[in-house]
């Protein structure tokens, strides 16, 4: 079992909806969690950034985080065709220094159609 | 915000020379760099890992002699391909972090080897 799981998609959908993506994890140290967002041939871009369980809201953008059931989620309101992208969820067991690491789910390729 | 320049963004050579990448961090001072590559449609793989003034650490399977890694102050981190070849063709992306401040990354190198 790999330690993050995400579906790879494509996931297609019209302006405006509602965009749920989602990972599940096995290791149980992890404690921060973070969604990125990835153009084509650029490097990633942090959505959001949180730590243990609980929801977390920015703008358009929602995370949450359930420790009990090792699931994330990152849901998108009102989409739009410039969310079309990428989205890669990470985790690691500390928040900085040497010792930590970021495990990457595979992605998700998201188009928003207009 | 924190900002993370990577340089250059793509770069063709000939096959068996040695290309250099930079990362830096330009508005913080980074404690820890990391190294990732990147296949198409793949997810980022870590590379390695790289502080200040120490040697980097080596993911498995990673050949440390074939890619050289420098971190001469905490603003800046190289990654050095040496006798690159057609396989090592890839997207390299950089990261910095900081405690507590999450990972910036870099807007990645395609390098292409010919």
């Amino acid at each position: 079992q790999k330690e993050v799981e995400q579906d790879p998609g494509p996931l297609s959908v019209p302006e405006g909806a509602i965009v749920s993506l989602n990972c599940t994890y096995s290791n149980s140290a992890f404690q921060y969690f973070m969604w990125y967002r990835q153009y084509s041939r650029k490097g990633p871009e942090l959505l959001m950034y949180t730590y243990s369980s609980g929801n977390k809201e920015d703008g358009r953008f929602t995370a949450q985080v359930d420790k009990s059931s090792k699931y994330i989620s990152l849901f998108i309101r009102d989409s739009q065709p410039s969310d079309s992208a990428t989205y890669l969820c990470a985790m690691s067991a500390a928040s900085g220094g040497s010792n930590y690491k970021l495990t990457f789910g595979k992605g998700t390729l998201l188009t928003v159609n207009p | 915000g924190a900002v993370v320049s990577q340089h250059p963004s793509w770069v063709i050579c000939k096959s068996g020379t040695s290309v250099k990448i930079e990362c830096r961090s330009l508005d913080f001072q980074a404690t820890t760099m990391f190294w990732y590559r990147q296949f198409p449609k793949q997810s980022l793989m870590l590379m390695a890992t790289s502080n200040e003034g120490s040697k980097a650490t080596y993911e498995q399977g990673v050949e440390k002699d074939k890619f050289l890694i420098n971190h001469a102050s905490l603003t800046l981190s190289t990654l050095t391909v040496t006798s690159a070849h057609p396989e090592d063709s890839s997207f390299y992306i950089c990261s910095a972090t900081r405690a507590n401040y999450g990972y910036t990354f870099g807007s990645g190198t395609r390098l292409t080897v010919v």
